[in-house]
């Protein structure tokens, strides 16, 4: 059971234009969300995050949203740039005490000059 | 700060036989997981540590364990290794507190080979 879903495996988009990835969740007893970015042969870096009380994140060029009624969030990226080209993935922490995520199947973005 | 640290970065292992794959975390920080990286199932849970007891366990077979030492260093082992095992194994650090603050710190990984 994939408690959390990243149903697009790829997004392109061009150099300065606005980048949107998408997540879906099962479980409404989460209580914070996580989104992480990762280059090949590099573990996971942590990019923003959103507790469920909140509906908006902002961090410099990236925003995170939380639909909670629809059991969504979108992480935008505005605005994208090459160096944005990577694996994002969303995660929730498991419910059981602990720190440890339950991770989206991750997309590849793809940002073109 | 020194970032997380895993040894070694590759490894290449036969069928049936088994490997140790090491983590040294983010010095304070008292919370070790362990997360495997495929092809086909992204990033899938395997265990957490925390002063040295698992916290929480994924859904995976016996053969895969770990342990903690008291200065929260961290190692798993795979036993009689399969070739699905073939996978990059991530480990990450964090303070321990279930906090929307408290984010995870990953090391490299590990890519295990499995032929």
């Amino acid at each position: 059971d994939q408690q959390v879903k990243q149903n697009s495996p790829s997004l392109s988009v061009q150099e300065g234009r606005i980048s949107i990835l998408n997540c879906d969740y099962t479980n409404s007893m989460f209580d914070y969300f996580l989104w992480y970015k990762k280059y090949p042969a590099e573990g996971p870096t942590f990019l923003i995050s959103i507790s469920s009380i909140k509906d908006k994140n902002e961090d410099g060029r990236f925003t995170v949203f939380l639909n909670k009624s629809a059991k969504h969030l979108s992480l935008h990226i505005v605005p994208s740039q090459p160096g944005d080209s990577a694996v994002y993935f969303c995660a929730a922490p498991y419910l059981q005490a602990g720190t440890a995520l339950i991770f989206g199947k991750g997309t590849t973005l793809s940002v073109s000059s | 700060k020194a970032g997380v640290t895993q040894t070694p970065r590759y490894l290449i292992k036969t069928r049936g036989q088994q490997v140790t794959l090491s983590c040294s975390p983010i010095s304070g920080h008292r919370s070790v997981s362990w997360y495997q990286q495929t092809p086909g199932q992204g990033l899938q849970f395997l265990f957490e540590y925390f002063s040295e007891t698992q916290r929480n366990k994924g859904n995976f077979p016996g053969r895969f364990s770990g342990r903690q030492f008291s200065n929260s260093r961290s190692e798993m082992n795979v036993s009689t290794l399969e070739l699905g095992d073939s996978a990059l194994y991530l480990c990450a650090s964090s303070s321990g507190t279930r906090d929307v603050g408290n984010e995870q710190f990953f090391g490299p990984g590990t890519r295990l080979t499995v032929l």
